[in-house]
């Protein structure tokens, strides 16, 4: 069966220092791979998703950075964290199917990132 | 890019009560769309989905969506709430471009007793 896990599940860190958040996907292969983050009040937002190794689709201009150096490994960084870096982040794999976009995400536990 | 609406931040009702949860989608094409349920502290759990044919769709735990193209809705009902169903309730919606799914911004459910 697959498996998503995620670390670290808490992470306090100052202003400024660097970030890495990492994923890994268990028992499946070429799976897409995404980071979401949930801040208080404000839902999910779509930060990176990515169809293959090297290939990464940002959603929105941040101070966050993703990686895939593996197929089955999906890593969120900063160099400069910032207060607004503060929230849930989820990450989440589906598979590739015949109809594109119609993929259920299985969500790992998330980690809890925490700036002051 | 496709969006979604939850026009309810927050819903309380009793238990034993039923419950409605609204959802309006942007999309110019057939969408495929999602209820997920996120516990405190957890991730997501999928509901149920629709991609085509019947328009009402049932999932777990007694949970139903009618998907209503008329309207771009795909709300979530259930006839009687149970405590254990206090949580966020997220609708989502994929479009039809490999990786690309798109959240609502919840709406968290209390169930009074």
């Amino acid at each position: 069966s697959q498996t998503i896990h995620q670390w670290p599940a808490t992470l306090v860190q100052p202003v400024g220092s660097p970030l890495s958040l990492e994923c890994t996907v268990e028992g499946t292969s070429n799976p897409n791979l995404y980071w979401y983050r949930q801040a208080a009040g404000r839902g999910l937002q779509l930060l990176f998703y990515s169809v293959g190794i090297g290939q990464i689709s940002s959603e929105v201009p941040q101070n966050l950075s993703a990686s895939r150096p593996q197929d089955r490994q999906f890593i969120l960084s900063s160099k400069k964290l910032l207060l607004s870096d503060s929230g849930f982040y989820l990450c989440a794999w589906s598979v590739k199917g015949s109809l594109a976009g119609a993929n259920v995400l299985t969500f790992g536990a998330g980690s809890r990132l925490t700036v002051l | 890019a496709q969006s979604v609406t939850q026009p309810d931040i927050h819903i309380t009702v009793s238990e034993g009560a039923s419950l409605e949860l609204r959802c309006n989608y942007s999309y110019g094409a057939t969408p495929y769309l999602f209820w997920y349920v996120q516990s405190p502290g957890q991730g997501l759990q999928l509901l149920l989905k629709y991609f085509s044919g019947d328009t009402l769709v049932q999932g777990i735990k007694g949970f139903e969506a009618e998907f209503k193209r008329s309207q771009s809705s795909f709300n979530l009902r259930k006839p009687s709430v149970h405590w254990s169903d206090a949580a966020e309730y997220f609708c989502a919606v994929g479009a039809n471009r490999e990786g690309d799914m798109r959240f609502g911004a919840g709406t968290r459910l209390t169930v009074k007793p």
